[in-house]
């Protein structure tokens, strides 16, 4: 599946530096959503957007800021973070959020390192 | 609040084999939806099967199949004539019927022996 697509696949960044992360999806779907998936941790769901809407923020620092100009793309953008925030983060899109036979499709992904 | 569980943090396999991945979860809500993902070392997350709980037959989707035992909240993944590319992460995930998070389980890492 090659529907969402997620640039830049690998960041390093300093702890004072601004960066943001791009996700783009190609299946003309209507929710957009940011995962993080730490080492050992089980992938944990971060913000989702319906229609450009945000619908959920799941008490995310706000070092994390999420942007969605429109239903094709959902940016993040980065700023002062700390080491512990590397991870890989994870864009996925679905038809609408909500309801349960929704499947959510996720891009490759972009791992992050902060130093 | 919805918990899955998934008891084997690694599995290995004879190459065409079939291996049964174990997934349990909690959740009082009578209407949800289960599915299976698989994360190659590349990172992806890739949609595998779906079975939501109302379904009365067991899912399937080419060789992966889903064993749903609705009174026991289990939900394994039955991988048959398994291939050395489905050597990867599984991830057992639900969703409520009223929200729109998926809640992961921990993963099980599968490795297929030639």
């Amino acid at each position: 599946e090659t529907g969402v697509t997620q640039t830049p696949r690998h960041l390093v960044m300093g702890m004072t530096n601004k960066k943001s992360l791009k996700c783009e999806q190609h299946l003309g779907h209507n929710a957009m959503y940011w995962y993080k998936q730490s080492a050992k941790k089980p992938l944990e769901l971060m913000f989702v957007y319906n229609f450009k809407e945000q619908t959920e923020n799941n008490s995310v620092p706000s070092r994390f800021s999420p942007e969605c100009p429109n239903s094709s793309h959902l940016f993040l953008h980065l700023h002062t973070l700390q080491p512990e925030d590397s991870a890989l983060y994870l864009c996925a899109s679905s038809q609408v959020a909500g309801g349960n036979t929704d499947t959510q499709y996720f891009g490759p992904g972009t791992r992050l390192t902060v130093l | 609040a919805q918990k899955i569980t998934q008891t084997q943090p690694g599995m290995f396999v004879q190459e065409k084999e079939a291996v049964t991945l174990d997934c349990t979860y909690d959740t009082s809500d009578p209407s949800y939806g289960l599915f299976w993902y698989k994360q190659p070392s590349s990172g992806e997350m890739i949609f595998l099967i779906y079975q939501g709980s109302y379904d009365q037959q067991n899912a399937t989707e080419g060789r992966y199949s889903l064993n749903f035992q609705k009174a026991r909240k289990s939900a394994n993944l039955v991988i048959s004539a398994s291939q050395l590319g489905d050597s990867a992460m599984y991830f057992c995930a639900m969703r409520d019927q009223y929200g729109n998070k998926l809640v992961f389980g921990a993963g099980t890492i599968l490795r297929v022996k030639s």
